[in-house]
């Protein structure tokens, strides 16, 4: 079946401080990938994706590249800030319809 | 574009009565999701329409829920005899379909059953 592992949470950084949420998954077929953002109070928005192997998605400082060896999609910024405080979502989609999501992990940024 | 729009923010109920959510998808997207999320959950799929066909339920779509879409714009989500097990956010997401997968969320609606 298809399923997303994320580390788990919460994790508190100082700002510009290095960040790597890992991400892995399960799936049948040849999946799409995802990172979404939830802030505080909102819904959830589409940060990045990949929709093939070795592709790398990225968006405002953060990337994530799709490895097909490794079923990863670890999410990476080198230098956080206070506003990207949230909680963070790896999702996979093989059909474009249902997506499964991975149960979230919350970044805190200190100043 | 105002992107996807949901009504009501929150709602709480008693158990045993019914509730109705409304979603309002980005114009242009032909396809709409509703999703359930549970505190420290990532969201988990219940429906999918494309236009106004629904084609797709989850398990967790029990027979007291059901969703319409009846003009192929707005959605809505009935919960009948509500209980308590369904609180949770309740969230819909549109898309464009095609090659184009990526689902828009909107601010989800919160149900509490009391």
């Amino acid at each position: 079946g298809n399923s997303v592992t994320q580390m788990e949470g919460p994790v508190t950084l100082s700002e510009e401080a290095f960040l790597t949420i890992n991400c892995t998954y399960t799936a049948t077929g040849y999946p799409s990938l995802f990172w979404y953002v939830q802030y505080p109070g909102e819904g959830l928005q589409l940060l990045l994706k990949a929709t093939k192997a070795d592709d790398k998605g990225s968006n405002k400082g953060f990337e994530a590249t799709y490895r097909k060896e490794t079923t990863s999609f670890h999410l990476e910024k080198g230098s956080v800030q206070v506003s990207d405080s949230a909680v963070y979502f790896c999702a996979l989609t093989t059909t474009g319809n249902q997506f499964y999501f991975g149960t979230g992990t919350s970044l805190t940024v200190i100043p | 574009d105002t992107g996807v729009s949901q009504n009501p923010r929150h709602k709480i109920t008693k158990r045993g009565q019914n509730v109705t959510f409304r979603c309002d998808p980005i114009s242009e997207h032909n396809r709409l999701y509703w999703y359930r999320q549970t505190l420290g959950q990532g969201p988990e799929f219940l429906t999918y329409f494309q236009n106004e066909a629904q084609l797709e339920k989850s398990r967790l779509l029990s027979d007291r829920f059901s969703a319409e879409r009846p003009k192929g714009s707005f959605s809505t989500l009935e919960i009948q005899r509500t209980e308590q097990g369904d609180s949770a956010m309740y969230l819909c997401a549109s898309s464009l379909g095609g090659g184009a997968p990526e689902q828009y969320f909107g601010p989800g609606t919160r149900l509490t059953v009391t």
